[in-house]
């Protein structure tokens, strides 16, 4: 079945660490994105990407890093300077970034050590 | 985007139809309807959307009202798993790439 593949399903960070969250999709989406949600702020975006090899920050991009090598794949990176990382991480896809609907995985829950 | 307006919970009785509604006074007339749910620890899913029509999937019925200020979303026999928050919003259809839930409405369906 076609999907999209967060992993791991949960993450621990200790201080000073870059960690890095994989989203796979195998539905041909062009369009990805990142969202972080914290309990009561529902979704905030973090970057987005319409193609390969572009990417466009979101509102809460500080902090963080994305990739788009590969149409199927759009990794995001948690650097040390999010000093607040602890949350839940969702990516999604869609066929573009009109109307039609964007799909989400699973999500990661990153935690702090 | 037009802010959305939902009751914050409901309950439903398993087997029976499950009727959410949605107010949207101030949409605009090129945004459309957008339905997702989440299931506790899990992403959210898509259910459906409309623009004027009614429409409706394997998933559910969206009903949108002739002056587009409110909706309901129909589960026609809920079941336990559709136990979960569910969001109404409406977006753009072009160049609006991000999405952005409320509080939305918790359904709890019992046996």
């Amino acid at each position: 079945d076609g999907g999209i593949t967060q992993s791991p399903k949960y993450l621990f960070r200790k201080e000073g660490q870059n960690v890095t969250l994989s989203c796979e999709q195998n539905l041909n989406h062009d369009a990805m994105y990142w969202y972080r949600q914290d309990p009561g702020q529902g979704l905030r975006l973090i970057y987005y990407s319409q193609i390969v090899n572009d990417f466009q920050k979101g509102d809460i991009a500080e902090g963080y890093s994305v990739s788009r090598e590969k149409k199927e794949s759009f990794p995001l990176t948690v650097t040390s300077a999010q000093k607040n990382p602890t949350a839940f991480y969702l990516c999604a896809s869609s066929f573009d970034r009109g109307r039609l609907p964007q799909h989400f995985g699973d999500g990661t829950r990153l935690s702090i050590l | 985007d037009a802010k959305t307006t939902q009751p914050p919970s409901m309950d439903c009785a398993e087997g029976r139809a499950a009727n959410l509604p949605c107010n949207h006074s101030t949409i605009s007339g090129n945004e459309y309807v957008y339905w997702y749910r989440q299931i506790h620890s899990q992403g959210p899913q898509y259910i459906i959307h409309g623009l004027k029509n009614n429409e409706t999937n394997e998933m559910a019925s969206l009903i949108i009202t002739e002056d587009r200020k409110s909706s309901t979303l129909i589960l026609p026999h809920a079941t336990l798993r559709d136990t979960a928050v569910y969001y109404c919003i409406v977006r753009l259809g072009s160049n609006d790439y991000k999405l952005s839930f409320g509080a939305g409405t918790t359904v709890t369906v019992r046996a």
